[in-house]
């Protein structure tokens, strides 16, 4: 069964310093997201991208936030300047449309800031 | 605000037990999802129900939906050991595409 691919699985940086979490969506999927679940608290959305632009995206995702697809296969969320409240899991996902169902996740990424 | 809240926030049964999980939500949606996430990794995804259904099935999976009361139930008939993770429901609607989490049912199935 196709997968979304998400590296790395786990990663500790310092705070301040920049992060790219990458991802590889399911191979003829159109939409991809990016969602963050801190410890203990519940799965929040961060930003859905179409069509090599953001579609929507949350409150959460600031200026610090960004995403990119730079190939055809690629989806990576960069964190500019990472703060201790950035530690979460990150989870890409990615669907064949838009209706929110059909979503793929990802394994995720455990993002741990120092 | 939109949201999904479950209910019980945890639940201990017996293997061979059912197990059944309520979600709530606030605003109208388009569908509900619920997705399972074993402790530490990624969410799997269950099963959705549109806004037009009531009752859905899939293996030992039954979700219902009321969207009179904005409530979603989520029963796993016949648990089993394997069953034990976190079970969280998930909504959407017109003109988002994003979905919005409960905090999710931790759910253990004893031996």
């Amino acid at each position: 069964e196709p997968e979304v691919t998400q590296t790395p699985s786990h990663q500790v940086t310092q705070m301040g310093q920049e992060v790219i979490l990458r991802c590889v969506p399911i191979s003829n999927h159109l939409y991809f997201y990016w969602y963050r679940q801190i410890l203990g608290q519940k799965v929040e959305f961060l930003v859905s991208f179409y069509n090599n632009e953001i579609s929507e995206k949350s409150e959460i995702f600031d200026d610090q936030f960004s995403v990119e697809r730079p190939d055809g296969s690629n989806f990576t969320l960069k964190i500019r300047s990472t703060k201790l409240e950035d530690s979460a899991m990150y989870f890409c996902a990615s669907s064949a449309n838009s209706r929110g169902y059909g979503y793929t996740f990802g394994s995720g990424t455990r993002l741990t800031v120092v | 605000s939109q949201q999904g809240e479950e209910d019980p926030q945890a639940l201990s049964i017996q293997e061979g037990e059912n197990a059944t999980m309520n979600c709530s939500y606030k605003t109208s949606i388009n569908n509900l999802q619920w997705y399972r996430q074993n402790s530490g990794r990624g969410l799997v995804h269950l099963i959705l129900i549109r806004s037009n259904e009531r009752e859905k099935h899939s293996g030992r999976l039954r979700v219902t939906l009321d969207t009179s009361k904005k409530s979603s139930s989520l029963l796993i008939t016949a648990s089993r050991a394997a069953d034990t993770a976190s079970y969280f429901c998930a909504t959407d609607k017109g003109g988002s595409e994003k979905l919005v989490f409960g905090k999710g049912t931790k759910l253990t199935v004893n031996p």
